[in-house]
């Protein structure tokens, strides 16, 4: 049982490259969220997904897109990448009871020159 | 909009001193409160949750609390260790919504 796995660890991009981060869980929940977390500051939520096939926006949407074509992933792609999107990007998990947590994955260090 | 505030951002502390983080809310139709722990470079750690039909929780030397009431949560740390140094998020699930508000997060410097 990995939990919450991310792909990759690491990455420099150049403005204007496009890249996607892959998250996997192996808990079979429904709702996986991606967020990202800057210097100082807490999460914010970018994308959500409540079950396969679909997704929703979150706070910080723009330059992102999403996909969760199955279950246990959940794509975040960057289409043109922007230095403002250099960031820690932090996927999670949940399933839906209201007493259990959100499980997280271990984050990808992204930067953008 | 929901928001959530932790004060201080940061806290240092000599070991052995119990302490306590704050954190604040603006909606009181919250359904969990949750604590995290974070260090440097990693992922996030759940402590405890605390749903919103319960008062408080604890793990160990540590015990949160929820007042919904005045939108107020504890985190409790007793005998605090150079082994607690890192960040503590807050974050709530509100509204019967599906995602988590975090705080800013307060950052813990235990000296020896």
């Amino acid at each position: 049982n990995a939990g919450v796995t991310q792909t990759p660890k690491f990455r420099v991009l150049k403005t204007g490259q496009s890249m996607t981060l892959l998250c996997a869980q192996d808990m079979n929940h429904e709702y996986m969220y991606w967020y990202r977390q800057d210097p100082g500051m807490g999460l914010r939520l970018i994308h959500y997904s409540v079950g396969e096939g679909t997704t929703a926006k979150g706070e910080v949407p723009d330059g992102y897109n999403v996909s969760r074509l199955k279950k246990q992933n959940f794509l975040l792609g960057l289409e043109s990448a922007a230095p403002s999107q250099t960031s820690v990007y932090f996927c999670a998990s949940w399933g839906t009871e209201y007493q259990e947590t959100q499980y997280f994955g271990p984050g990808t260090r992204l930067l953008v020159l | 909009k929901q928001e959530v505030t932790q004060i201080p951002a940061a806290l240092s502390v000599p070991e052995g001193e119990n302490l306590v983080l704050n954190c604040s809310f603006t909606d009181s139709a919250i359904y969990n409160l949750q604590w995290f722990r974070q260090d440097p470079g990693k992922g996030l750690t759940s402590l405890l949750l605390i749903q919103s039909s319960q008062r408080e929780q604890t793990s160990g030397r540590l015990n949160a609390s929820l007042d919904k009431s005045s939108g107020r949560s504890t985190l409790y740390i007793a005998a605090s260790q150079p082994g607690d140094s890192a960040t503590y998020l807050c974050a709530g699930i509100f509204n019967a919504g599906n995602m988590l508000t975090f705080g800013g997060g307060t950052r813990l410097m235990v000296k020896p």
